[in-house]
C-alpha cells in the first residue's frame, strides 16, 4: 500500500515569514493529494488539494506543488499569521476510497 | 455550511463498558469513514462505507469494535468491551463520490479509565 512521509514534525516561524511542509509518497499510482489543517479540539479541514495532472495550485497565501517524478509534494504558506498555527496533514490516494495520511506537522507562528 | 455531526463530543467510561459513538454524515454524501487519532499513531482508518455497505474494516480490531450504518443519516461505531488503550479521538468523515475531499466531524474524545 501507499506510504506517506511528512516533514518536519514541528515548525516554528516568525509572523510574516513563510512556512514549507514537505511530503513524499511511495505509490506512483497516487493521483490526488489533499492538505488538511487541524486546529485544537477540531476535526481536520481541507485547505487545498492538487491532482496529478497539475504541478502547482495557489489559493491566496497557500500553495501546493507536486513533483510526480520525485514523488513529493509540498505546502507553502506565505506571510504567516498567528491563526495559521495548527497541525497540518498531507494525504495521498489513488482512488476515491482510501486516503493515506502523513504523520502531521505542528506549525507555530510566533507573533 | 454543511457539516458532519458527531455525538457525544466527550465520553469517559470505565474499562469493560460498552461505548457507542454516532455520526450524521452530510446529506447526500454516500461514503462514510471512521478514523481514530492518537499521538502515537496519527490518523488511522478504521472502516468505511459506501451507500451504507461496508467496504473495508481491516483497520478495526474485530473482536471488540463494530461499525454499522442503520440508515443513510446515521453511522455508529461501537466498542465492547472498552479498554484503556482505546482512549483516543474518533473522527467520522463523509464524502460525495463526485468529489475527492473528505469533510470531517469534530470528533468524539474517548477516555477509558
Amino acid at each position: 500500500g501507499e506510504n506517506v512521509e511528512q516533514h518536519p514534525s514541528t515548525l516554528s516561524v516568525q509572523e510574516g515569514d513563510s512556512a514549507v511542509i514537505k511530503c513524499t509518497y511511495s505509490d506512483s499510482a497516487s493521483n490526488y493529494f489533499p492538505w488538511y489543517k487541524q486546529e485544537l479540539g477540531k476535526g481536520p479541514q481541507l485547505i487545498i488539494d492538487i491532482r496529478s495532472n497539475v504541478g502547482e495550485k495557489k489559493d491566496q497565501r497557500i500553495a501546493v506543488t507536486l513533483n510526480k517524478t520525485a514523488k513529493h509534494f509540498s505546502l507553502h504558506i506565505t506571510e504567516t499569521q498567528p491563526e495559521d498555527s495548527a497541525v497540518y496533514f498531507c494525504a495521498a490516494t489513488d482512488n476515491f476510497n482510501k486516503f493515506y495520511f502523513g504523520s502531521g506537522t505542528k506549525l507555530n507562528v510566533k507573533p | 455550511d454543511a457539516r458532519v455531526t458527531q455525538t457525544p463530543r466527550h465520553k469517559v467510561t470505565e474499562m469493560g463498558q460498552e461505548v457507542t459513538m454516532r455520526c450524521q454524515p452530510i446529506l447526500g454524501h454516500n461514503t462514510v469513514f471512521w478514523y481514530r487519532q492518537t499521538m502515537m499513531q496519527g490518523l488511522e482508518l478504521l472502516a468505511y462505507f459506501r451507500n451504507r455497505a461496508p467496504l473495508d474494516d481491516s483497520g478495526m480490531p474485530k473482536d471488540r469494535f463494530s461499525a454499522e450504518m442503520p440508515d443513510a443519516t446515521l453511522a455508529t461505531l461501537k466498542i465492547q468491551p472498552s479498554e484503556p488503550r482505546d482512549s483516543a479521538v474518533y473522527f467520522c468523515a463523509s464524502a460525495d463520490r463526485g468529489h475527492y475531499g473528505y469533510t470531517f466531524g469534530s470528533g468524539t474524545r474517548l477516555t477509558v479509565v
